[in-house]
């Protein structure tokens, strides 16, 4: 089984805070993605990785940036937090190519104060 | 610009019956379809894909189909049961690379 492991469940961090989400994959997938998950507006993606040091804006990057220094590992970074980015985020992976599945985990769901 | 709706309303039906979901896509050209499966606090789960030269696929009690003309495609569970109940989203694709665009859900609910 593919397994995608996000560092935290739940986490509270207070307004212009720099924060940290982790993502850390067993599986050797090339492909990793960020979103972020709210009621209404569905998934949508933040940024997404191809490769080791290589990302790429998605959707709504504004307010974000990412890490792949590793390939096992893929880090969505909150410059300075704002009310507006509290929301659930969630990590996927996928082989490369295209018509590959998405493998998400469980993901972390993130309160700014 | 991109569109893909879902029910925003919740599909109640009662276990035995078939449950259908649809999704509509506007202003896109995908090259396949993924339905995945979301239970509350859990990522999503991936079920089936469907390519763009595909008309149905089956897994089990699970069907989807793909029409490209319409830009429709439809998700179906036979025999349905009170494990179905969860929120179902579809997300299409292009070729060549793996990003996917998501719709917002469907709320499905089998009931004894």
């Amino acid at each position: 089984d593919v397994k995608v492991t996000q560092s935290s469940r739940y986490l509270v961090k207070r307004t212009g805070e720099k924060v940290f989400l982790e993502c850390v994959q067993d599986m050797d997938h090339e492909n990793m993605f960020w979103y972020r998950q709210d009621p209404g507006l569905g998934l949508r993606l933040i940024y997404f990785s191809y490769d080791v040091k290589m990302k790429e804006k998605g959707d709504i990057p504004e307010g974000y940036s990412v890490s792949r220094e590793k390939k096992e590992r893929f880090s969505l970074i909150l410059e300075s937090a704002s009310t507006n980015q509290t929301s659930m985020y969630l990590c996927a992976l996928g082989r490369g190519g295209g018509n590959q599945p998405q493998h998400f985990g469980d993901g972390t769901r993130l309160s700014i104060l | 610009s991109q569109k893909i709706e879902q029910n925003s309303e919740a599909l109640n039906i009662q276990e035995g019956k078939t449950a259908t979901l649809t999704c509509n896509y506007t202003n896109y050209s995908p090259a396949y379809l993924q339905w995945y499966r979301q239970d509350p606090g859990r990522g999503p789960v991936f079920l089936l894909l469907i390519r763009e030269n595909e008309k149905e696929k089956r897994k089990e009690r699970l069907k989807v189909t793909f029409d490209t003309t319409l830009k429709q495609s439809l998700f179906h569970i036979t025999a349905s049961q009170p494990a179905d109940s969860a929120t179902y989203l579809c997300a299409l694709g292009k070729g060549g690379g793996n990003k996917l665009t998501f719709g917002t859900g469907t709320q499905l609910k089998v009931e004894l």
